[in-house]
C-alpha cells in the first residue's frame, strides 16, 4: 500500500518562510505533487517534482530526493491569504491516480 | 477555459436512499476522477474514468459506483446511504496520459448530508 505523512498544522507569520514536509512509502513511484485548498474551497495544484531537486514556483518551491522518499514544499513571503491547506499527493504512473496525505493546515497570524 | 463543473453543489440525503453527482470536466479532458473527502479520513480516491471505461478503483465498497458518457461527463451513484457517507464529493479531470495525471483539476464538490 501506499502512506504519506506530512504535519498536521503549521503557524507562521506574515512574510515569512515555512516549509512544510512530507514522507512517502509506496511502489511504483512516479513523482510527488502538491496542491493547496482553501476552506470550502477545491483543491488546487501547486507544483510537481519527477525528478530530485527543486521546483521554483514565484512564491512557491518543492524540493523531491527519491532516494529518501521525502519532499517538502516551501513558501516565502508569507500572505495571509496562504493560510490553507496543504495536500502532498504521490502520482503512482501505472494507476494514474493521486494518493493524497491528510494535509498541513498552514495559519499565517499578522 | 471553463472549470470543472458538479452538480448539484449541496444534496441532504436519508438513510438508505440513493443519489447521483454530476461532474462535467474541462474541455478536451477525458479523464475524470471521483475523491471523497472527510475531516477523519483526507481525500480518498474513489475511482477513475477515461474513455468511458474505469481505470482505477480506490477501497469503497460496491454500494459506490460511476460511469462516464461519451462527451467525457461523469456520474457517481451511492445506494443505500449510511451516516458515514456524509463528505464532501469532489470530481477532477485531467487530459489523462500518464504523463500529466498528476496535475488534476477540481471542481467545486458536491456536499452530501445523510441524515
Amino acid at each position: 500500500g501506499q502512506s504519506l505523512e506530512q504535519p498536521s498544522e503549521v503557524t507562521a507569520v506574515e512574510g515569512a518562510i515555512v516549509q512544510i514536509n512530507c514522507t512517502y512509502q509506496t511502489s511504483g513511484f512516479y513523482g510527488l505533487s502538491w496542491y493547496q485548498q482553501h476552506d470550502g474551497g477545491a483543491p488546487t495544484f501547486l507544483s510537481y517534482n519527477a525528478l530530485d531537486g527543486l521546483e521554483e514556483t514565484g512564491r512557491f518551491s518543492s524540493f523531491l530526493s527519491r532516494s529518501d522518499s521525502y519532499g517538502y514544499l516551501l513558501l516565502q513571503e508569507l500572505q495571509m491569504k496562504d493560510s490553507a491547506s496543504y495536500f502532498c499527493a504521490v502520482n503512482l504512473g501505472s494507476a494514474r491516480q493521486l494518493t493524497f496525505g491528510s494535509g498541513t493546515q498552514l495559519t499565517v497570524l499578522p | 477555459k471553463a472549470g470543472v463543473t458538479q452538480t448539484p453543489r449541496y444534496l441532504i440525503k436519508t438513510r438508505g436512499q440513493q443519489v447521483t453527482l454530476s461532474c462535467s470536466p474541462i474541455s478536451g479532458h477525458r479523464s475524470v476522477s471521483w475523491y471523497q473527502q472527510t475531516p477523519g479520513q483526507g481525500l480518498q480516491f474513489l475511482f477513475e474514468y477515461f474513455s468511458e471505461t474505469q481505470r482505477n478503483k480506490g477501497n469503497f465498497p460496491g454500494r459506490f459506483s460511476g460511469r462516464q458518457f461519451s462527451n467525457s461527463r461523469s456520474e457517481m451513484n451511492v445506494s443505500t446511504l449510511e451516516l458515514g457517507d456524509s463528505a464532501l464529493y469532489l470530481c477532477a479531470s485531467s487530459a489523462g496520459d500518464r504523463g500529466t495525471s498528476y496535475e488534476q483539476y477540481f471542481g467545486p464538490g458536491t456536499r452530501l448530508t445523510v441524515t
